[in-house]
């Protein structure tokens, strides 16, 4: 079956930092790749998503490329702030019927200043 | 904007009670799920809807049952709660559409349920 892949966690990172969180699938169609984020006490919010192959998201300052060739879908922010701390948890669908997407883990960030 | 909202924040039951917890959606999506998160666990689906009156278990179904009644209200029930059963829960919904670019998952924030 579909399945997603994600680093593990906990990711501590100095304010400004470079922040990359590595993302790859498994799909037996061509699915559409999402990135959530979600924030303490809260549920999930969509940060950015790609429906074909070499599409960029890109929310907030962060960005993801949809990478057929190598089935994955890298979230990259040039520097991250305090406020970026978060769970960031990367999905897939293969289609838009009534299925649920199929989530990673998720990946714990922690930001210091 | 999508609204996707939750009975309560946070809860408190006790061991035994019959706990009823309610999402509704303004959207007019077709489908909808609970999940609950657990640290270390991720997200586990433990039911889900795909028209009113259907249900289909998820992974963790066990303890629980549904009810959709109705298009835009999903309730997740807890029997007889049990302290295993102390959890995050989200629920969440969906459009069946056969546009590509419309078929992410609209999530609440989150019920908080503690068992005693």
């Amino acid at each position: 079956g579909d399945s997603v892949t994600q680093m593990e966690g906990p990711v501590t990172l100095s304010e400004e930092a470079f922040l990359t969180i590595n993302c790859t699938y498994t799909a037996t169609g061509y699915p559409s790749l999402f990135w959530y984020v979600q924030y303490p006490g809260e549920g999930l919010q969509l940060l950015l998503k790609a429906t074909k192959a070499d599409d960029k998201g890109s929310n907030k300052g962060f960005e993801a490329t949809y990478r057929k060739e190598t089935t994955s879908f890298h979230l990259e922010k040039g520097s991250v702030q305090v406020s970026d701390s978060a769970v960031y948890f990367c999905a897939l669908t293969t289609n838009s019927g009534n299925t649920p997407l199929v989530f990673g883990k998720g990946t714990r960030l922690s930001v210091i200043a | 904007d999508v609204k996707v909202t939750q009975s309560s924040r946070y809860l408190v039951k006790r061991t035994g009670e019959k706990v009823f917890l309610e999402c509704v959606q303004d959207m007019d999506h077709e489908n909808m799920f609970w999940y609950r998160q657990d640290p270390g666990l991720g997200l586990r689906l433990i039911y889900f809807s795909y028209d009113v009156k259907m249900k289909e278990k998820g992974d963790i179904p066990e303890g629980y049952s549904v009810s959709r009644e109705k298009k835009e209200r999903f309730s997740l029930i807890l029997e007889s709660a049990s302290t295993n059963q102390t959890s995050m829960y989200l629920c969440a919904s969906r459009w069946t559409s056969g546009r590509v670019g419309y078929n992410e998952q609209f999530f609440g924030p989150g019920t908080r349920l503690t068992v005693l």
